[in-house]
């Protein structure tokens, strides 16, 4: 069975700092999503990492995935206070379905 | 491309009732999932449709759930004699063959 840690669970950052969050799996996968969610709301989708060695950058967030470490993070570079949410990873396994992590609540600190 | 829908957004019920949610994909997609998530949880996979298929369904999806998809547009998830447990944002998303799911904005359901 495929499971999905995150870590840290909870995460308080000032602004402007930089910080990762670490998403590792069990099983092998060539494909890593990342997902925002603000309270009350759906998911949004942030980046599809497809291949070992991938990299996505899209503002003051990037994502990687180290498909033979299991492995994928994401940095946040120089935060500001509209980051503030929970971050999910989520991995599709062999049977085509997404397993997600537990998430990372993050929130900056003015 | 408007999105995925799901309706209703929120539904209040009492434990032993029977609630029906609703899904409509965006028009492209031939995939549809469903998935539940709990407070402080990520979403947990229930089930998927491929076109009108119905190709998986997860363990957490007991004998009083059931989902359809009848015509491999929108679907349909039903829960018979809700229990408290049942209590969670009920998740749709949709995607074009394995490429990336896009989730619709949720049914939170209420069970007293």
């Amino acid at each position: 069975e495929l499971k999905v840690e995150q870590n840290p669970l909870f995460l308080s950052m000032q602004e402007g700092k930089n910080y990762t969050i670490y998403c590792n799996y069990s099983t092998t996968s060539d494909r890593l999503y990342w997902y925002r969610q603000d309270p009350g709301k759906s998911l949004e989708s942030l980046f599809v990492l497809l291949s070992n060695g991938a990299v996505k950058q899209e503002g003051r967030l990037m994502a990687s995935l180290d498909t033979k470490a299991r492995l994928s993070t994401l940095h946040i570079t120089a935060a500001v206070h509209d980051l503030s949410a929970t971050y999910f990873c989520a991995v599709d396994g062999e049977d085509e379905k997404l397993t997600f992590g537990t998430g990372t609540r993050l929130t900056i600190i003015p | 491309d408007t999105g995925v829908s799901q309706n209703p957004r929120h539904k209040i019920t009492k434990r032993g009732q029977n609630v029906t949610f609703r899904c409509d994909p965006i028009s492209e997609h031939n995939r549809l999932y469903w998935y539940r998530q709990t407070l402080g949880q990520g979403p947990e996979f229930l089930t998927y449709f491929q076109n009108e298929a119905q190709l998986e369904k997860s363990r957490l999806l007991s004998d009083r759930f059931s989902a359809e998809r009848p015509k491999g547009s929108f679907s349909t998830l039903e829960i018979q004699r809700t229990e408290q447990g049942d209590s969670a944002m009920y998740l749709c998303a949709s995607s074009r063959d394995t490429l990336r799911q896009y989730f619709g904005p949720g049914t939170r359901l209420t069970v007293t």
